[in-house]
């Protein structure tokens, strides 16, 4: 079946752009996740979602970072005018149980 | 907070010889599970194998094994005639089992292990 994808792969926004990347997750599963990958370090959570509900955003690095998934489906991660050590890839998960299923990532660049 | 730790920044290996790569981890949990993922340049996270905490047999997958030692809070994998397409960065990542936590759920993944297979 269809994994996890994301959209854009590649995003380049200048300094102060607001930017919105979208994760489709596997059909049927309930939990969704949000990180962000550093250049050459590991993933770091940044949000948590069960169904529409946002459970846990605490790794959430600022208020210009804002996560959604309105109909319990696909999920918009959205960035207000973003600085550039928003730089980063973004990695959508989903997962029904124990597993997390990772999708491609989105590079974003800040210039 | 729980952490992860891998120690070793970069491994390599001859091609079809064996590979073991160290996480070591933190917590005061004593229900949780463990993972192995592998990261190729495409940047695409897939899973290597997992491991519940409450089990005492080492999980594996085909060529992968891990050796799981609860008490040295110790969780190292194992790659058996390491093949080119091994070549990746492996993340060792925790996951707490309890659910009551509405945070429980996120992994925790270590700074990863690039490893390089030589022909």
């Amino acid at each position: 079946g269809a994994g996890v994808s994301q959209s854009p792969r590649y995003k380049v926004a200048k300094r102060g752009q607001d930017v919105a990347l979208r994760c489709d997750p596997i059909s049927g599963h309930v939990s969704l996740f949000w990180y962000q990958q550093a250049l050459g370090q590991g993933p770091e959570f940044l949000t948590y979602f069960q169904n529409e509900a946002q459970l846990d955003k605490s790794g959430l690095p600022s208020d210009r970072f804002f996560a959604e998934r309105p109909e319990g489906s696909v999920s918009t991660l959205k960035i207000q005018r973003t600085q550039q050590e928003d730089s980063a890839v973004y990695l959508c998960a989903s997962s029904f149980w124990k597993t997390q299923y990772f999708g491609p990532g989105t590079r974003l660049l800040v210039l | 907070a729980q952490t992860v730790t891998q120690s070793q920044p970069e491994m390599s290996v001859q091609e079809a010889e064996t590979v073991t790569l160290s996480c070591t981890y933190d917590t005061s949990e004593s229900d949780y599970y463990l993972f192995w993922y592998k990261q190729p340049p495409s940047r695409q996270m897939i899973l290597v194998i997992r491991q519940e905490a409450y089990k005492q047999q080492n999980a594996t997958e085909n060529r992968f094994s891990v050796n799981f030692q609860k008490a040295a809070k110790s969780f190292s994998l194992k790659i058996s005639d390491s093949q080119l397409g091994d070549a990746a960065m492996y993340f060792c990542a925790y996951r707490s089992a309890f659910s009551v936590d509405q945070g429980a759920q996120k992994l925790v993944f270590g700074q990863g292990t690039r490893l390089t297979i030589n022909p």
